[in-house]
């Protein structure tokens, strides 16, 4: 089955600065790459999602970037602000059939 | 609309005693999947139904945790002879196609 790991698993960064989080995965037929936040006792919210058509996406201050040859995929933030604290999973999936998720990195942005 | 929801939030049990866990996912949705989340940890894939179809349960870690669909509609998990391990939040998600939707979990305690 599908493995993903999770690169960091704390980030501390200074508000302004970028925060980058990667992930890999093993198996190449997954197509779906979503990223999601999750809030201390909250539920995990869809922030931006890729697909392998795709090597890359956008959305404001956030970004995810894609290398299928590689099997890994990234998660861009940047100028961070303090409501940016929270912890961030990357998730891979195939044709969105199960979902297998990253362990999670803990963001930290210092005011 | 209405978002999932998940009842009971939070249900503290004793060792040994079975519990019944519930998801109302979103109207039309088709996919349903249910996860396990410890603390501090990442979500751990249990099952996921996917409209009239067999389900997958290839996530369930034994033969104690059991999950039911009617249709489209309320998924049920259930958990006999519970363990202190199976203290967790339970999260269930509903899709179509596309994206997943997260409940707000049920937090299991087993004392």
């Amino acid at each position: 089955g599908e493995n993903v790991e999770q690169h960091p698993s704390t980030l501390s960064v200074q508000e302004g600065d970028s925060a980058v989080i990667k992930c890999t995965y093993s198996d190449s037929a997954s197509n779906y790459f979503p990223w999601y936040k999750q809030e201390l006792g909250k539920r995990p919210q869809l922030i931006i999602d890729i697909r392998s058509n795709v090597g890359e996406k956008k959305d404001q201050r956030i970004a995810v970037t894609l290398n299928k040859t590689a099997k890994h995929f990234s998660l861009h933030i940047t100028e961070t602000q303090p409501e940016d604290s929270a912890v961030y999973f990357c998730a891979a999936s195939h044709n969105f059939n199960k979902f297998y998720f990253g362990s999670g990195t803990k963001l930290n942005v210092k005011p | 609309g209405a978002g999932v929801s998940q009842s009971p939030s939070n249900k503290v049990t004793e060792k040994g005693k079975d519990v019944e866990l519930r998801c109302d996912p979103i109207s039309g949705h088709t996919a349903l999947y249910w996860y396990r989340q410890r603390l501090g940890q990442g979500l751990e894939f249990l099952i996921y139904f996917q409209g009239n179809s067999a389900p997958d349960k290839s996530g369930l870690p034994s033969d104690r945790f059991s999950a039911e669909r009617t249709g489209e509609s309320v998924s049920t998990l259930t958990i006999q002879r519970t363990q202190q391990e199976d203290s967790a939040v339970y999260l269930c998600a509903s899709g179509r196609g596309q994206e997943q939707y997260f409940g707000p979990g049920t937090r299991l305690t087993v004392t």
